[in-house]
């Protein structure tokens, strides 16, 4: 079955910090990836995405690359701040009988100090 | 454009008692979700609606828990008989239809939290 593996947190870092945050998947076919992020209270937005290998995916300073041979999907940011400061979730979406599902990982918090 | 909307966005109940929430997706999304999220977990795929027809409700306690859409558009989800280990954030999400391009894609609402006593 699928599955979505990354880092286990918490990650804290200092306010302009480089960030990464590991994810690695397992799954059959080609699926598309995602970073989700969920601040304190609130639901998940979907932060960036990609449909095929190589693919980048890039939002508010944040980056992903699609990595079919090694079955990654990192998520990087080079100079963090205090409001970034959330719970991640790493995602794959895979196809069944014509519709579309996610698979999570069980998400990393982060943490920024000033 | 409007994002998914959920109602309560908070609800303390005794357990053995009966709870319902209230989902409005994002217009012309023809797929709706519902996720059970337990406290430091991923959201878990409770139930899947393509338009009023379920398409995977595998992982519903349907002992306990019951979902309808029945115009296709909002969506109530159930509890009776609540019980402690159902603490959670239940978290609804809608996604575009297939021509779109962007049916891999979902969208989610703020979530409601739900405390079992």
């Amino acid at each position: 079955g699928n599955s979505v593996t990354q880092m286990e947190g918490p990650v804290t870092l200092s306010e302009e910090a480089f960030l990464t945050i590991n994810c690695t998947y397992t799954a059959t076919g080609y699926p598309s990836l995602f970073w989700y992020v969920q601040y304190p209270g609130e639901g998940l937005q979907l932060l960036l995405k990609a449909t095929k290998a190589d693919d980048k995916g890039s939002n508010k300073g944040f980056e992903a690359t699609y990595r079919k041979e090694t079955t990654s999907f990192h998520l990087e940011k080079g100079s963090v701040q205090v409001s970034d400061s959330a719970v991640y979730f790493c995602a794959l979406s895979s196809t069944g009988a014509g519709s579309y599902q996610l698979t999570f990982g069980k998400g990393t918090k982060l943490s920024v100090i000033p | 454009e409007a994002g998914v909307a959920q109602s309560p966005r908070y609800k303390i109940i005794e357990k053995r008692q009966s709870v319902a929430f209230w989902c409005n997706p994002i217009s012309g999304h023809a797929t709706l979700y519902w996720y059970q999220q337990i406290l430091g977990q991923g959201p878990k795929l409770l139930i899947q609606f393509q338009n009023n027809g379920v398409v995977d409700d595998s992982q519903l306690p349907k002992d306990r828990f019951s979902a309808e859409r029945l115009k296709g558009v909002d969506s109530t989800l159930k509890i009776q008989p609540a019980k402690l280990e159902d603490s959670a954030v239940y978290l609804c999400a809608s996604s575009p239809p297939v021509e779109t391009g962007g049916a891999d894609t979902q969208y989610f609402g703020p979530g409601t939290r739900l405390t079992v006593l």
